[in-house]
């Protein structure tokens, strides 16, 4: 069975700080997906970012960054130079590879508030 | 650029009566997803559903729910007799080909039982 782990529950951090969160998924399988998602007040899901397990590149998008390790289970995700308008719920992801049945298992996700 | 729709985007019943939530997926679309989310918590599958029927369901989803794609656009979600349990954030989402791996999500029908 899949499971994603995103322990931190919330986060604070003052405008400008640079943000990390943490992602640990399990899988059985050796082709999957992880996925961010970013949840405004507003309630949408707000897509960031998808990366398939064969592709363990960093990937840098703005002051956005994602470091894959295979190694450790682990998908992070960093924020840099923070901004009030990032403050959301965000949510990581698992696809296990089943064709016709391609459902996401989210992680509880972590709440990170930015100070002004 | 297309989206996924959901409508109404809140909806309020009585405890027992039936809902219908209603979802247009993205048109060539071909893999259709119901997604819950109750008040502060994880978003939870719920039911896939491909080539005209399901392809799988999660243990939430039980005989008081169904979905049907009606029309070849509309994708819905019924609840028969609502619980107060079953007030939460319902998502609508959509896939392309297989092997695809990317979801559009809709912005969600609101569900309040009273």
């Amino acid at each position: 069975a899949q499971k994603v782990t995103q322990a931190q529950t919330e986060i604070s951090v003052v405008e400008k700080e640079d943000v990390t969160l943490d992602c640990v998924y399990e899988t059985r399988d050796t082709t999957y997906y992880l996925f961010w998602y970013k949840q405004p007040p507003s309630g949408e899901l707000v897509f960031l970012i998808r990366r398939n397990s064969f592709d363990e590149q960093n990937e840098i998008s703005g002051r956005y960054s994602w470091n894959f390790q295979k190694s450790t289970s682990s998908f992070n995700f960093t924020i840099t130079a923070s901004q009030v308008v990032d403050s959301a719920v965000y949510f990581c992801a698992l696809s296990e590879a089943n064709f016709g049945n391609e459902k996401l298992t989210f992680g509880t996700g972590t709440r990170l508030t930015i100070i002004p | 650029e297309p989206e996924v729709t959901q409508t109404p985007s809140h909806q309020v019943t009585q405890m027992g009566q039936e809902v219908i939530l209603r979802c247009v997926p993205i048109s060539n679309h071909l893999y259709f997803y119901w997604y819950r989310q109750i008040l502060g918590q994880k978003v939870e599958f719920l039911v896939s559903f491909y080539n005209n029927e399901i392809s799988e369901k999660s243990e939430i989803f039980d005989d008081q729910f169904s979905v049907e794609r009606p029309d070849g656009s509309n994708f819905t979600l019924k609840i028969r007799s609502t619980k107060l349990e079953d007030s939460a954030m319902y998502f609508c989402a959509s896939g392309g080909r297989t092997g695809n791996y990317e979801q559009f999500f809709g912005p969600g029908t609101r569900l309040t039982v009273l």
